[in-house]
């Protein structure tokens, strides 16, 4: 079956832009999270749903970020006004049983804000 | 800030050597998870540990939770060019899992 799928794999942009990012989790999985990885470095805890609600938004840096799963399925990662340091890797995860359950990963998205 | 701290950062050794990877907190976890990820890839899940002391075999990689449930290390005997990768642990905190920075494993042949 079909694995955790992001798109697009890689985006660049321009300092001050909108970006979404997209997320198709595995069919069944009603976890799912979003984690920020920077080079050398581990992923970093974003956000996490339980099917279609937020259920643990603390890591998300600042109000520029914001992250929904309208229908408990997919789930789109925004930043508004794109700042240099929001350069990274987003990974998005989906699982059976949260918390401490299997996490299965998507490739990520390779943002880059010029 | 990093709850998870491990070591070393960076490995590098010949195919045949032993090595071990530790991963340290001051936390208690519930669970502790050990990936390992590939670049241009997202981590994949080798092992979850649950209970204090619990140790896990997965052929030749070797795991250990410590008995307070606050440090882990994954132990590779033999190591084979193909198990070169980053290693991340991953400890499950209330809702979410907290990540270490990594090791950067090179086995070379």
């Amino acid at each position: 079956g079909a694995g955790v799928s992001q798109t697009p794999s890689n985006k660049v942009t321009e300092k001050g832009k909108y970006v979404e990012l997209r997320c198709d989790p595995i069919s069944g999985h009603t976890a799912l999270y979003w984690y920020r990885q920077s080079l050398g470095q581990g992923p970093e805890f974003l956000i996490y749903f339980q099917g279609t609600g937020a259920a643990d938004d603390s890591g998300l840096p600042n109000d520029r970020f914001f992250a929904v799963r309208p229908e408990g399925s997919v789930s789109t990662l925004k930043i508004q006004r794109t700042e240099r340091g929001d350069s990274a890797v987003y990974l998005c995860a989906s699982s059976t049983l949260p918390p401490g359950g299997e996490q299965f990963f998507g490739p990520g998205t390779r943002l880059t804000v010029l | 800030t990093q709850l998870l701290e491990q070591s070393p950062q960076f490995l590098s050794i010949q195919e045949g050597e032993n090595l071990t990877v530790y991963c340290n907190s001051s936390s208690v976890f519930s669970s502790l998870q050990w990936y390992r990820q590939e670049p241009g890839e997202g981590p994949v899940l080798l092992v979850t540990v649950v209970t204090g002391g619990e140790v896990k075999k997965l052929k030749r990689l070797t795991f250990q939770f410590g008995d307070a449930r606050k440090d882990s290390s994954l132990h590779i005997t033999a190591a084979q060019p193909g198990d070169t990768g980053l290693y991340l642990c991953a400890g499950a905190y209330f809702n979410k899992f907290y990540f270490g920075s990594g090791t950067k494993l090179n086995v070379k042949p």
